[in-house]
């Protein structure tokens, strides 16, 4: 599975979004970026996931570029709820096993 | 409706015992994830189970780690004549397990916190 750069740590205004980017540059067709968050003493909790489009649902938003080298984990309107540590993962679909590899991830820090 | 479940949520124990740590997955998950994290570490996959197999046990540290899973449901971890570098949250996550594409997101218990003294 491909590695991912995230930068260690970001800030964020509480309302205001937060975007968390991911560099996945040695990813390949059949990959899939998956975006998980841990709060502090709880498990890691699934966000979102794509491969070449981009996807929004309840919780964030995900852009791809368009050679899929990078993405972006965006929070629309970050509230002090998201402060938790934010993992970017890439996994082949041929990965029958599904097991995550975690990165360091970004820890967002959503002030007031 | 229930999510994983883990016990104990705290464990405490001297070196040398062993230790065992349960897992419920959620009901109709055929794939099981044991995971752990140390102190200030990243997460670090175990071991995975398809129903009661476990295909892939490339990160148990060593054979004092050992895994089952029954009736393709609950899983125990069992440590062996625990050592002070063992202490960790210990995670376990279930899916679907569909074997091909996304949409395979793990949903992932709130772990057990293992020190061994």
């Amino acid at each position: 599975d491909a590695k991912t750069t995230q930068p260690p740590s970001m800030d964020c205004a509480e309302g205001r979004a937060a975007n968390l980017p991911c560099n996945h540059s040695t990813i390949s067709g059949n990959e899939y970026v998956y975006w998980y968050r841990q709060i502090h003493s709880q498990g890691p909790q699934y966000i979102i996931h794509g491969l070449k489009n981009n996807e929004t649902n309840e919780m964030a938003s995900l852009i791809i570029t368009e050679d899929r080298k990078s993405s972006t984990l965006i929070l629309p309107h970050a509230t002090l709820r998201d402060t938790a540590v934010y993992y970017c993962i890439v996994r082949a679909t041929y990965n029958q096993g599904g097991k995550l590899i975690f990165g360091q991830g970004t820890e967002l820090s959503v002030k007031p | 409706g229930a999510g994983v479940s883990q016990s104990p949520s705290n464990k405490v124990t001297e070196k040398g015992k062993d230790v065992e740590l349960r897992c419920d997955p959620i009901s109709g998950h055929t794939a099981l994830y044991w995971y752990r994290q140390s102190l200030g570490q990243g997460l670090e996959f175990l071991i995975y189970f398809q129903g009661n197999s476990a295909p892939d046990k490339s990160g148990l540290p060593s054979d004092r780690f050992s895994a089952e899973r029954t009736g393709g449901s609950v899983s125990t971890l069992t440590i062996q004549r625990t050592q002070q570098e063992d202490s960790a949250v210990y995670l376990c996550a279930s899916s679907l397990g569909r074997l091909r594409g996304g949409g395979n997101e793990q949903f992932f218990g709130p772990g057990t916190r293992l020190t061994v003294l």
